[in-house]
């Protein structure tokens, strides 16, 4: 039952280095999301993929690219780090964008990134 | 902007304790999320509502659209229910969903 895997689990960058957090789910689901989450805040969604070959903008996108290389992965790059990007990275998956309405996600165990 | 409100932000409980965790909304939704996160940092989806009332084991959820206003309650809390609950809602008008910043509890022997 691997559900939603995400690598690496810890990472520290410094300033203007670059990196690719990988995600991948092997539930057959349509749509992924990468979402942050900073101490004092909710859960914030950076970019989402309804479904295989389409990618749109979440509610914090700005530093941020993606790519749905298949239906099972969905990577997040962070092109040149910033401290501002220091946080905890999930991925999560919904079987399509709609029925997250109804049963919700399954989420990655998180990436602790922290950028000096 | 904070289109959601958890209170309180933390709670500590007796085990065997009932539980109530609130949340409140600002705007109208199509559909309200209870999530839990371990101590771990993982993180699961416990409920999906847009109207009336869910169970599932010692977990119950319940909404009122027109007070703009959810509860999850835990009956005879154990140890581990020790965790962060999270709630989120979908706006009526977007396509994603607003997370609160949780509410932190912890259920002591």
């Amino acid at each position: 039952n691997a559900g939603v895997t995400q690598t690496p689990k810890f990472q520290v960058l410094k300033t203007g280095q670059s990196m690719t957090l990988q995600c991948a789910q092997d539930m057959n689901h349509n749509s992924m999301y990468w979402y942050r989450q900073d101490p004092g805040m909710g859960l914030r969604l950076i970019y989402y993929s309804a479904s295989e070959g389409t990618t749109d903008k979440g509610e914090v996108p700005n530093g941020y690219n993606v790519s749905r290389l298949n239906k099972r992965e969905f990577s997040l790059r962070l092109e040149s780090a910033a401290p501002s990007q220091t946080s905890v990275y999930f991925c999560a998956s919904s079987e399509r964008w709609e029925t997250a309405v109804y049963y919700g996600y399954t989420f990655g165990s998180g990436t602790r990134l922290t950028v000096v | 902007k904070n289109e959601v409100e958890q209170s309180p932000q933390n709670l500590t409980a007796q085990e065997g304790e009932f539980i109530t965790i609130n949340c409140s909304y600002s705007v109208g939704i199509s559909a309200l999320h209870w999530l839990q996160q371990h101590p771990g940092g993982g993180i699961v989806s416990l409920f999906m509502l847009s109207s009336g009332k869910k169970k599932h084991g010692r977990l119950i959820a319940t909404i009122n659209i027109q007070e703009k206003h959810s509860s999850l309650h835990i009956t005879a809390s154990h140890p581990r229910d020790s965790a962060v609950y999270i709630c989120a809602v979908l706006l009526n008008t977007g396509n994603q969903f607003y997370f609160g910043t949780g509410t932190s509890l912890t259920v002591i022997p």
